[in-house]
């Protein structure tokens, strides 16, 4: 079956700090990649995408790259802000005719002034 | 621009109780879902519907009923609530499987905070 793999958090970072979340992932088929985030008492919002591989989903100064070889989609963000303190989801699709989506289970991220 | 409204927004039931969390969107998706989140184990799928009068289940659909009469609207029943229900659950809908596997964008609620006592 599919499965998405997150790094546990909480990750406490300081302003300005880079940032990495590690998303490893099994699937039947070629999945495509996404990552949300979840802002506090709010729902789900689409980040980012890739839908093959050595693609970069980019936006809000966040980028990932679907990595095939090593099942790989990890999160970075160069410079952290206040404002990007969320919970971040890992998840992908193959389209099956059944079930969207599978998500990891989130990793909360906390940026201190 | 209302998009995807989950109702209600929190609730407080005893075990034996039944309820049904509202969740309506206007804008005219055919796939509508509701998901369950839970501390550790992200999101799990209960239900889905894939256009007005087909459902199905999910990861983790006992306890729960579904059922679609309209595009709008699908609501979320649960038959006889237990503490092991107590979770966050979301409505998520989008134009189809198809468009999630290929663009992923699945639209949410804000979430019903459900208590079990």
């Amino acid at each position: 079956g599919n499965s998405v793999t997150q790094m546990e958090g909480p990750v406490t970072l300081s302003e300005e700090a880079f940032l990495t979340i590690n998303c490893t992932y099994t699937a039947t088929g070629y999945p495509s990649l996404f990552w949300y985030v979840q802002y506090p008492g709010e729902g789900l919002q689409l980040l980012l995408k890739a839908t093959k591989a050595d693609d970069k989903g980019s936006n809000k100064g966040f980028e990932a790259t679907y990595r095939k070889e090593t099942t790989s989609f990890h999160l970075e963000k160069g410079s952290v802000q206040v404002s990007d303190s969320a919970v971040y989801f890992c998840a992908l699709a193959v389209y099956t005719g059944r079930r969207a989506l599978t998500f990891g289970s989130g990793t909360r991220l906390q940026v201190q002034p | 621009n209302a998009g995807v409204t989950q109702t209600p927004k929190f609730q407080v039931l005893k075990t034996g109780q039944s309820m049904t969390l509202q969740c309506a969107q206007d804008m005219n998706h055919e796939y509508m879902s509701w998901y369950r989140q839970d501390p550790g184990m992200g999101l799990r799928l209960i239900h889905y519907s894939v256009g007005a009068g087909i459902t199905d289940q999910g990861e983790v659909p006992n306890g729960y009923n579904v059922s679609r009469s309209t595009t709008e609207d699908f609501p979320l029943r649960l038959l006889s609530a237990a503490p092991s229900q107590t979770s966050v659950y979301f409505c998520a809908s989008s134009y189809g499987l198809a468009a999630i596997a290929n663009t992923g964008e699945l639209f949410f609620g804000e979430g019903s905070r459900l208590t079990v006592l």
